[in-house]
Parts: structure tokens; C-alpha cells; sequence
């Protein structure tokens, strides 16, 4: 099956602790990204990646980290830097700009 | 950086009817694609269309570049509709870097 896998898909995080959150794609995809979408709101670009052991920051990228050392994972890792990580979080990917770009099922983080 | 409005914020319909959602933005685009986000959170691609119009069974989309704005139709709705419709754009300046209305929100009952 083609498509984008995001793990875990609920997530709870103590204070001061650093998560990482999961995106493997198997679509071949060059570009792939992380948005954050908190309760009756839009998605916000938190990084995005457009080849390996490349990527740009976003306009939330504060308190986040990102790597792409293979072409198929863009790992996110929520650090203790961000003071308010409770959110949903998408994880897409698309062969190039001029195509439609596709996500994965979303990890609910959530703060105990 | 450009800005993205989608109207109306919330819809109730019963079903059957048909529906127009619009997205507005402020800058020239050559990125523009609509997305449904199911109850579960899913996301999935309705239209990639920076211009132009296309259909897909119920669903049609009309995108006009020059006056900057898109428009999605549902015709026939069924509850099965019902979730959140986001319009996402990227500047012409920017394509890699797509950016999210803040959605319309619908609800089809029976």
C-alpha cells in the first residue's frame, strides 16, 4: 500500500521532555512537510523539506527540530522549547510543487 | 507573506442541496488546492487548481488567478460531506510553501 504513515497516532508529553514524532512516506516523493493544526483552526507550516539533508523553517518553526537523512522520513521533534505543543500534527508529502500534495492520518500530542 | 480567506466560516445544509465555498487570497498564486478534513481529522485532495475549472462527480472547482479567488461547488450534498473544506495556496513567489484558509466548516444532515 502507497501512502504516508505518521506514529504515533496519540502522543502525551511531560514537561521539560523532548518527543519525536514519526512520518515515513513510500510515494517516492521528493518535498514532504509538518503542519500543526490546533482546535477550529487552519494548518500552520511548522518545516518543510524538499530533498534530503535539506529543509526550511516554516512560520511556527520555534521550539521544533527536524532532519531528513533519508528520502522516505522527516522526523519531527517537539522540544521542551515549545511551551504549547498540545495540537494535532500533519505530515505530507508531494512529488513537486505543480501536483496535489497528500498527508498522513495526524498525531494528536497532547501535555500531562 | 500572502493571506488566504475562506468564506462562509460555517454551513448548514440539509441533504440534496448544493453549496458554494469561496477562497480568497491576496497575492498572485501558482499553487491553489482544496481539501476535505473528514470528522477523523483525515485530509484528503479534492483539486489541485492554481486555474481554471474541474469536476469530479458532485464536486467542481473553479479557480480565477487574475482576480484572485477559487471557488469549490458541491452539488447533491450527503452527509458524508460533512467535515472541514480548507483552500491552501502558494504565491508565485513561493510555490513549495503552501499556505491554509482557516476553512469552512459544513454540516449536511439528513
Amino acid at each position: 500500500d502507497g501512502g504516508i504513515t505518521q506514529s504515533p497516532k496519540y502522543l502525551f508529553r511531560k514537561e521539560g521532555q523532548n518527543v519525536t514524532l514519526s512520518c515515513e512516506q513510500n510515494l517516492n516523493h521528493d518535498a514532504m512537510y509538518w503542519y500543526r493544526q490546533d482546535p477550529g483552526q487552519g494548518l500552520r507550516l511548522i518545516y518543510y523539506s524538499q530533498i534530503v539533508n535539506d529543509f526550511q523553517k516554516g512560520d511556527i518553526a520555534e521550539g521544533y527540530s527536524v532532519s531528513r537523512e533519508k528520502k522516505e522520513s522527516f522526523p519531527l521533534t517537539v522540544t521542551s522549547a515549545q511551551k504549547n505543543p498540545t495540537a494535532f500534527y500533519l505530515c505530507a508529502s508531494v512529488r513537486d510543487s505543480s501536483e496535489k500534495l497528500f498527508f498522513g492520518s495526524g498525531t494528536q500530542l497532547s501535555v500531562l | 507573506g500572502i493571506q488566504v480567506e475562506q468564506s462562509p466560516p460555517d454551513l448548514i445544509l440539509q441533504e440534496g442541496a448544493n453549496s458554494t465555498l469561496r477562497c480568497n487570497f491576496s497575492d498572485s498564486v501558482n499553487n491553489l488546492q482544496w481539501f476535505h478534513q473528514n470528522p477523523w481529522g483525515q485530509l484528503i485532495n479534492l483539486f489541485y487548481i492554481p486555474s481554471g475549472t474541474k469536476q469530479n462527480g458532485r464536486l467542481s472547482a473553479t479557480t480565477v488567478a487574475t482576480e484572485r479567488y477559487s471557488l469549490l461547488y458541491i452539488s447533491s450534498s450527503q452527509t458524508t460531506d460533512s467535515g472541514v473544506y480548507f483552500c491552501a495556496v502558494g504565491s508565485s513567489y513561493n510555490t513549495d510553501k503552501l499556505i491554509f484558509g482557516t476553512g469552512t466548516r459544513l454540516q449536511v444532515f439528513p
